[in-house]
């Protein structure tokens, strides 16, 4: 049983540029969160995906943007990078049940020069 | 809005003593409360959670959380740590489900190293 997939695992651009990582969840999961872990900080919640919709988001700037696809994988745009947009970039997936856990996959370190 | 302290940025313990790993939440109402580990260029690795019932919760690899409602706390233990142990801990709450909020709200970690 596959767990949580993302691609790509790193990603170097410069600043202004756009970005886009993919998430698979885990079988039989139906909701994605997305998470910004800066170097040294515990991860940040950017926003949820459920039944294709943007259920929960975090204090993130419109910059960040996603999307849930029917089969539930899920995609993070992020526009205009910043310097500060360095981090490692967390998909989890989940049951939609607020008692079931997030699963977490590797990430992908985006690194923004 | 609900958050988390995890007041030590690292523990040192020898193989083979016990190990607590401390944190503490503060969030209205009922919460659910999470550790994870996460080892070096990884992601977060699912440890143990609190929902309801017993205060002791039993997790993966040996370890095992008290959630102590009055100290608003969720520290996590093992009673005889590995080198093998040796990473990053992170504990997390998320706010109980009549919020409506289902993010997960992180400590800043505690690095756990284990001495041989």
């Amino acid at each position: 049983d596959a767990g949580v997939t993302q691609s790509p695992t790193h990603l170097i651009k410069t600043r202004g540029q756009q970005v886009t990582l993919r998430c698979s969840p885990k079988s039989g999961h139906d909701t994605v969160s997305w998470y910004q872990q800066a170097l040294g900080q515990g991860p940040q919640f950017i926003f949820q995906y459920y039944e294709e919709e943007e259920r929960q988001r975090g204090n993130f700037p419109d910059r960040f943007s996603g999307h849930q696809f029917p089969n539930y994988s899920s995609e993070l745009n992020v526009n205009a990078l910043l310097l500060g947009d360095s981090a490692l970039y967390l998909c989890a997936s989940s049951l939609e049940s607020y008692q079931e856990t997030q699963y977490f996959g590797p990430g992908t370190r985006l690194l923004v020069l | 809005a609900q958050s988390v302290a995890q007041p030590e940025d690292q523990v040192n313990v020898a193989e083979g003593n016990p190990l607590t790993v401390k944190c503490t939440y503060s969030v209205s109402g009922n919460p659910y409360l999470f550790w994870y580990v996460q080892y070096p260029n990884r992601g977060l690795q699912f440890l143990l959670k609190y929902i309801t019932g017993d205060n002791l919760v039993k997790g993966s690899y040996g370890f095992e959380a008290e959630f102590n409602k009055s100290q608003t706390s969720f520290h996590l233990k093992k009673p005889s740590a590995l080198v093998s142990d040796s990473a990053l801990y992170f504990c997390a709450v998320s706010a109980p489900a009549e919020t409506g909020r289902r993010a997960l709200t992180f400590g800043s970690g505690t690095r756990l190293q284990v001495q041989p």
